[in-house]
């Protein structure tokens, strides 16, 4: 069965204060790694998908990597406005486009001033 | 691009009543559809896969003839709360994948259903 799990829980960090989150999956044959951003009340905002190991994307302040075991969002110089959850999730091979994701429980990402 | 619509935002019904959430992809063609059900500061549970034209496949667990899901067409899904009780209410969010398997989900803005 594959599963994801993302530490920290609940991340509080001063503006500028850059940190990691991680995300450590098991999959039986990786399609892709997903990273999501969530405000409350809102659904999903689709960030990066990351599809083998070595592979990095970046978007502004974030930026994402792979390993065969984990992957990381990296957040460098974070604002207030970057306050939300930040969710993982890994889709396996097969299935075709009904293949699901399985998601993580998310990081808590709180920026103060 | 790759905006998905979900409709109502929010909405308040009597027990007993059967509520319709709507979710439209705007500007692709979302070969399947995934409905889930997000409680207070938990991630996300997958309830039911739909593909336009067949029957949704339902995770285990979630009752089919409650939550009612049709996929009509490649820009349009329904999932319908049939005689809601108040342990329906819940946040539900609508996503869509486009027609190539590797595509990422994009999700709706979710519909926040409290039954009274």
């Amino acid at each position: 069965e594959d599963q994801v799990t993302q530490s920290p829980e609940a991340l509080r960090l001063q503006e500028g204060e850059s940190s990691s989150l991680n995300c450590s999956y098991t999959v039986s044959g990786l399609r892709g790694l997903f990273w999501y951003r969530q405000d409350p009340g809102k659904g999903p905002e689709f960030l990066f998908t990351l599809y083998s190991a070595g592979e990095e994307k970046e978007k502004e302040r974030l930026k994402a990597t792979l390993t065969k075991k984990e992957s990381f969002l990296h957040i460098t110089a974070p604002k207030p406005e970057d306050s939300a959850t930040y969710l993982c999730a890994v889709q396996a091979r097969g299935g075709g486009t009904a293949s699901k994701l399985t998601f993580g429980t998310g990081t808590r990402l709180q920026v103060t001033l | 691009g790759a905006v998905v619509s979900q409709h109502p935002s929010w909405v308040i019904c009597k027990s007993g009543t059967s509520v319709k959430i709507e979710c439209r992809s705007l500007d692709f063609q979302a070969t399947t559809m995934f409905w889930y059900r997000q409680f207070p500061k938990q991630s996300l549970m997958l309830m039911a896969t739909s593909n336009e034209g067949s029957k949704a496949t339902y995770e285990q667990g979630v009752e089919k003839d409650k939550f009612l899901i049709n996929h009509a067409s490649l820009t349009l899904s329904t999932l319908t709360v049939t005689s809601a009780h108040p342990e329906d209410s819940s946040f539900y969010i609508c996503s869509a994948r486009g027609q190539l398997v590797w595509s990422p989900l994009h999700f709706g803005n979710g519909t926040r259903l409290t039954v009274t």
